[in-house]
């Protein structure tokens, strides 16, 4: 298995540009979770899916955040419009439904400036 | 709310020593507790998974440990070698809340 993918790995966008970052997560895999890395406030939920279904999007700071789940084998988190607080490491994360251990991909390094 | 503090937050030890990173968790209704490793600019790597029934769980060099009751684990390195400078992350999940994590504890080890 790949595991989770996500893309892209970095992306750097100027301030008021709408962003979208994509994950692919473990094939089988029935929870998705979105988390943002800061140096200041360490990893923090964003949201999280189960079964395609949001189930708690109470990490999301603003509602220029916005997730989607259209399948079991993608989401995309969408920030729009950006501004240079959002800059962050964004990962995603996938895990089976009895929640035996998160698999983590690579993250997307975003800078907004 | 669940809330995870990692000590030390940072650790430097020569290569060779054995050392214990730590862990506490303010809610002891877990269902588990995962340890990762975090090199710098990377993603986050799963190292030992450790459900509410155990006590503990060892891979190779490390051993972690877990008494749900006092609301503690215990990362154990041994013979630390270079390669294993890192940030370790420490993360619980426990009822309906997803993994919480702490901040981390970043170790050097030096050569």
């Amino acid at each position: 298995d790949a595991g989770v993918i996500q893309s892209p790995r970095h992306e750097v966008t100027e301030m008021g540009q709408e962003v979208t970052l994509r994950c692919k997560p473990i094939s089988g895999h029935n929870s998705l979770f979105w988390y943002r890395q800061t140096m200041m406030r360490g990893l923090e939920l964003l949201i999280y899916f189960n079964n395609n279904v949001p189930i708690d999007d109470s990490g999301m700071p603003e509602d220029r955040f916005s997730a989607k789940m259209p399948n079991a084998s993608f989401s995309t988190l969408k920030i729009q419009p950006s501004e240079p607080r959002d800059s962050a490491v964004y990962f995603c994360a996938s895990s089976p439904q009895d929640s035996l251990g998160y698999t983590f991909g690579s993250g997307t390094r975003l800078t907004v400036v | 709310k669940q809330e995870v503090t990692q000590i030390p937050a940072a650790l430097s030890v020569p290569e060779g020593e054995n050392l214990v990173l730590n862990c506490s968790f303010t809610d002891s209704a877990i269902y588990n507790l995962q340890w990762f490793r975090q090199d710098p600019g990377k993603g986050l790597t799963s190292l030992l998974l450790i459900q509410s029934s155990q006590r503990e769980q060892t891979s190779g060099r490390l051993n972690a440990s877990l008494d749900k009751s006092s609301g503690r684990s215990t990362l154990y390195i041994a013979a630390s070698q270079p390669g294993d400078s890192a940030t370790y992350l420490c993360a619980v999940i426990g009822g309906n809340t997803p993994l919480v994590f702490g901040k981390g504890t970043r170790l050097s080890v030096i050569a």
